[in-house]
């Protein structure tokens, strides 16, 4: 089946280091959307990306759509041991169908 | 955070056994979702509702089935549970169609262990 693939699966690091996430479909996303799942927690919304080129920032965190809307990125600059948690990436072809998620840990 | 309850929140049940969970919510939201979470497979959505009695499946529907006799009930049933359906189930809830949109509100999670 249609799947988004997401990479990597675990990334360890440094406080103050930057931190990236990527997300690929084979197919063209209507939309996608990121998430954060805190350990032992639920996921919560972070963003929606809908055009082409699409870049958002929310303080940190910069979020990019592909210019064919197949892919994605989160990129967090300087870490922080707040980031902690798994990130996961959403994306819309009919339904929405989430990656398997980054698990991000940062050493203070 | 949305209003989203989740009962119950962990269940240690054995192979063979009914399990019925249940999501409630105070948004009045048109849709609702149940997913279930495995290490390496991400969200996968079992089943939704886009109203009161209307359902449809999601990506991993076998062995499940779900009811919405009222706008702030979904209830997901597994009908003779097996080890393989261990897994943590999250109810969510949007209030327009994820097609759009859809944000995802997410409920704490049901623990389901199936021995």
């Amino acid at each position: 089946g249609q799947q988004v693939m997401q990479i990597p699966q675990y990334q360890h690091v440094q406080e103050g280091e930057d931190f990236t996430t990527y997300c690929n479909s084979s197919t063209t996303l209507s939309n996608i959307q990121w998430y954060k799942q805190r350990p032992g927690g639920h996921p919560v919304f972070l963003i929606q990306l809908v055009k082409s080129g699409e870049v958002k920032k929310q303080k940190r965190l910069t979020f990019q759509f592909g210019e064919a809307k197949k892919n994605s990125s989160l990129h967090i600059t300087a870490t922080q041991t707040t980031d902690v948690g798994t990130y996961f990436c959403a994306g819309n072809m009919g339904d929405m169908r989430f990656g398997a998620g980054t698990r991000l840990t940062v050493k203070p | 955070d949305a209003g989203i309850t989740q009962s119950p929140r962990h269940k240690v049940t054995e192979t063979g056994t009914p399990v019925t969970l249940r999501c409630h919510q105070t948004e009045n939201h048109r849709y609702m979702y149940w997913y279930r979470q495995d290490p390496g497979h991400g969200l996968r959505l079992i089943h939704y509702s886009y109203g009161v009695k209307d359902t449809d499946k999601g990506e991993v529907s076998d062995g499940y089935s779900v009811s919405r006799s009222k706008t702030e009930d979904f209830l997901l049933t597994l009908e003779s549970a097996t080890s393989s359906q261990t897994s943590v189930y999250f109810c969510a809830i949007s209030d327009v169609w994820t097609l759009t949109t859809g944000e995802l509100f997410f409920g704490e999670g049901s623990r389901l262990t199936v021995l």
